[in-house]
């Protein structure tokens, strides 16, 4: 079984549209982040969220919300779409505070064009 | 925010060949991580260290929480042509901020059998 998963795998979409990457963990984890990858595959926290706090990275737009329907989801949210934001972009899990062993998805490809 | 030099960038060498990586911080790190990234996939966790000084192994695979708690090096041995990917170390920092893992920029290892 999957630990952490993704969908969609690739997404391409054009400018100033507004699309969402869902993100599910069966790991029974209490804390859940996504991280974005860029072109140099630098990996650079976005968010990291659990059932009683979200934690946005200060550099992250507001045009990226995140948002967990239970505690096994947090889908990631973006509005009016940038070339910029072409990256792939992946969630994680972990258990406990502080996050010590973070486990990854498979990631998501996001194409702006 | 804190920031992770790993070293070296990237490193061509021959099958069976052992393989050294480092990364420094100017901060100091509550824990150290190593993951591995194949193509197309999520990083992978390799190795967690947790105090000062600990050095661990995982098969051929071993890492070291440096001292000063502001370093840390993985080392591979005998390398295979499997152990290609590129290798991140990470640093879990729990003052604040996103709770997220720093992550070094990677090493990319390329083995040439």
């Amino acid at each position: 079984d999957t630990a952490v998963s993704q969908t969609p795998k690739y997404l391409v979409t054009q400018m100033g549209n507004d699309k969402s990457i869902k993100c599910e963990q069966n790991l029974g984890h209490d804390t859940m982040y996504w991280y974005k990858q860029d072109s140099k595959k630098f990996l650079k926290i976005m968010f990291s969220y659990n059932n009683k706090e979200l934690i946005i990275n200060e550099t992250v737009p507001n045009r990226f919300s995140p948002k967990s329907p239970d505690k096994a989801h947090l889908n990631l949210h973006i509005n009016s779409l940038e070339l910029g934001d072409s990256a792939v972009y992946f969630c994680a899990s972990s258990q406990g505070h502080p996050p010590y062993e973070q486990y990854f998805g498979p990631g998501t490809r996001l194409t702006v064009t | 925010g804190q920031q992770l030099n790993q070293s070296p960038q990237s490193m061509f060498i021959q099958e069976g060949e052992d393989v050294s990586m480092n990364c420094t911080s100017s901060s100091i790190f509550n824990t150290w991580l190593w993951y591995k990234q194949d193509p197309g996939e999520g990083p992978v966790l390799l190795i967690a260290l947790y105090k000062a000084g600990e050095l661990t192994s995982n098969g051929r695979l071993t890492a070291q929480f440096g001292i000063t708690r502001k370093d840390s090096f993985l080392n591979i041995s005998a390398s295979i042509p499997s152990d290609v990917g590129i290798y991140f170390c990470a640093g879990v920092y729990s003052g604040g901020g996103a709770d997220g893992l720093t992550f070094g920029k990677g090493t990319h290892l390329i083995i040439q059998p």
